[in-house]
């Protein structure tokens, strides 16, 4: 099992330029969550999703979409990226509750983006 | 909204110290509370959990941690650290579906 993987490792865009984060994960989790980390801050929830079809609003929502059309995959969208969005973006999963690992999140490895 | 401290920014020890990291949070319903670890170059990894029972829960490598619902905290411990403990500690509180971190705690372990 791969677990958790992110698309790009890496990213640099200009300001104003837009782009698409991709999460994959194979464990068949229901649960999927975006995070930004930022120096001093932790990690922040952007959006997450409890099934597929289905997103809400983290504690950072403002500049972001995501889409979750296929239970693997959870998209995450930059429309018009800012230099205050320069952070590195993590996706997590976990399962539902009752199963093994119950809310237990698994990481990918993130991705680091730099909005110049 | 709940919301996550840890009052420790970077904590320097030698090896064979122990170590206590805090953590408060401020929801006062029904919560579940993680601790999970970044090593250098590394992505998030689940040290231990809190969900209900026993208020002193052990997880990997010697780490425990201690949930005290009077005190809405939910501290870590390890009676003697090593050099392989350097890393970032993150505290996580679970309210529904929404999970908020910590700050995150740098640990610092000197040989």
């Amino acid at each position: 099992n791969a677990g958790v993987t992110q698309t790009p490792k890496f990213r640099v865009l200009k300001t104003g330029q837009s782009m698409t984060l991709l999460c994959a994960q194979d464990m068949n989790h229901e649960y999927m969550y975006w995070y930004r980390q930022d120096p001093g801050m932790g990690l922040r929830l952007i959006h997450y999703s409890v099934g597929e079809g289905t997103t809400a609003k983290g504690e950072v929502p403002d500049g972001y979409n995501v889409s979750r059309l296929k239970k693997q995959n959870f998209l995450l969208g930059l429309e018009s990226a800012a230099p205050s969005q320069t952070s590195v973006y993590f996706c997590a999963s976990s399962s539902l509750p009752g199963a093994p690992a119950e809310y237990e999140q698994f990481f990918g490895p993130g991705t680091r983006l730099t909005v110049l | 909204a709940q919301s996550v401290s840890q009052h420790n920014h970077h904590v320097i020890l030698s090896e064979a110290a122990s170590l206590e990291l805090g953590c408060n949070y401020s929801y006062g319903g029904t919560v579940n509370l993680f601790w999970y670890v970044q090593y250098p170059g590394q992505h998030l990894q689940l040290l231990l959990k809190y969900f209900s029972g026993d208020p002193l829960v052990k997880g990997i490598k010697g780490f425990e941690a201690e949930f005290i619902k009077s005190k809405f905290s939910f501290n870590l411990r390890k009676p003697s650290v090593q050099w392989s403990d350097t890393a970032e500690y993150f505290c996580a509180v679970r309210v529904v579906d929404d999970m908020r971190f910590g700050a995150g705690t740098r640990l610092t372990v000197k040989p």
